[in-house]
C-alpha cells in the first residue's frame, strides 16, 4: 500500500460548490502539506501543518481551508470553488527532523467547471 | 523572496547520451536543495538531497552538485534510457526544521529509442 495516498484522484465539480480533498499518510510523519501544480508555475505551497495543533499558510491560502484531523490526516478544502483553482493538487509528508526529503501523495487532479 | 528556475523547460536526447540539467535559485541562505521525478498522472518522487554544506550527491546514474554561492545545482544523468523520460524538479528549503520547499517549474526530459 502507498505511504501517502490522497482521495479522490480525480474531481470535477462546479462553480461555487465546497469540495474537501482528503489525505492519509502511514509513515508516521509528524508534518504534511498541501502544494497545487499549475502547468509552467511549478508547484505551490498552500498550507502546512507540523503537527495536529499547528497549521499555517503557505503562498496561496486565499480561497482555501484545512483541518488536520489526526496526525495521520490532513484535509484541504475549497469552500466556494472558482475556476483558476483548476488544478493538479498534491499532499506530502515529511519526518521534520531537519534535512529530509518530503514525500507525495499521486495527486488529485481537480476541475471546476 | 526565493525564485528556482530550470532551464531548460524541455530536452529531448537520443538513448545512452550523458545529460545535464539545470537548476538556479536566487536566494543563497538554502538549508538543502532536492532533485524530484515526476511521472504523469503520478506524484513526485525524491531522487537526491543535497544538504547545503555537501557539493554532491551520487545514486546509481544520478550526480547532482551544489554551488550554493553561484545560486546553481545541476543534475547529470548518465547512459540516459527511455525510463529516464519524465518531468524532473530541484526544489530549495529554507531552513533547518522548516522544509517548506520552493519549486522550479521542471525540465521535461524525453529520451529517444
Amino acid at each position: 500500500d502507498a505511504d501517502v495516498t490522497q482521495t479522490p484522484r480525480n474531481r470535477i465539480t462546479k462553480t461555487g460548490k465546497r469540495i474537501m480533498l482528503e489525505c492519509s499518510q502511514t509513515k508516521g510523519h509528524d508534518r504534511m502539506y498541501w502544494y497545487r501544480q499549475d502547468p509552467g508555475l511549478g508547484l505551490q505551497l498552500i498550507y502546512y501543518s507540523f503537527d495536529v495543533k499547528d497549521i499555517n499558510k503557505g503562498e496561496i491560502s486565499d480561497g482555501y481551508s484545512v483541518s488536520r484531523q489526526a496526525q495521520a490526516k490532513f484535509s484541504l478544502s475549497l469552500e466556494s470553488a472558482i475556476p483558476n483553482q483548476t488544478a493538479l493538487y498534491f499532499c506530502a509528508t515529511s519526518g521534520g527532523r531537519g534535512g529530509e526529503t518530503q514525500y507525495f501523495g499521486p495527486g488529485t487532479r481537480l476541475l471546476v467547471l | 523572496k526565493q525564485e528556482v528556475t530550470q532551464i531548460p523547460a524541455a530536452l529531448s536526447v537520443p538513448e545512452g547520451e550523458n545529460l545535464v540539467l539545470n537548476c538556479s535559485f536566487t536566494d543563497s541562505a538554502i538549508y538543502n536543495l532536492q532533485w524530484f521525478r515526476q511521472d504523469p498522472g503520478k506524484g513526485l518522487t525524491s531522487l537526491l538531497l543535497i544538504q547545503s554544506s555537501q557539493r554532491e550527491q551520487t545514486s546509481g546514474r544520478l550526480n547532482a552538485s551544489l554551488d550554493k554561492s553561484s545560486g546553481r545545482s545541476t543534475l547529470y544523468i548518465a547512459a540516459s534510457q527511455p525510463g529516464d523520460s519524465a518531468t524532473y524538479l530541484c526544489a530549495v528549503s529554507a531552513g533547518f526544521g522548516n522544509e517548506k520547499l520552493t519549486f522550479g517549474t521542471g525540465t521535461r526530459l524525453t529520451i529517444i529509442p
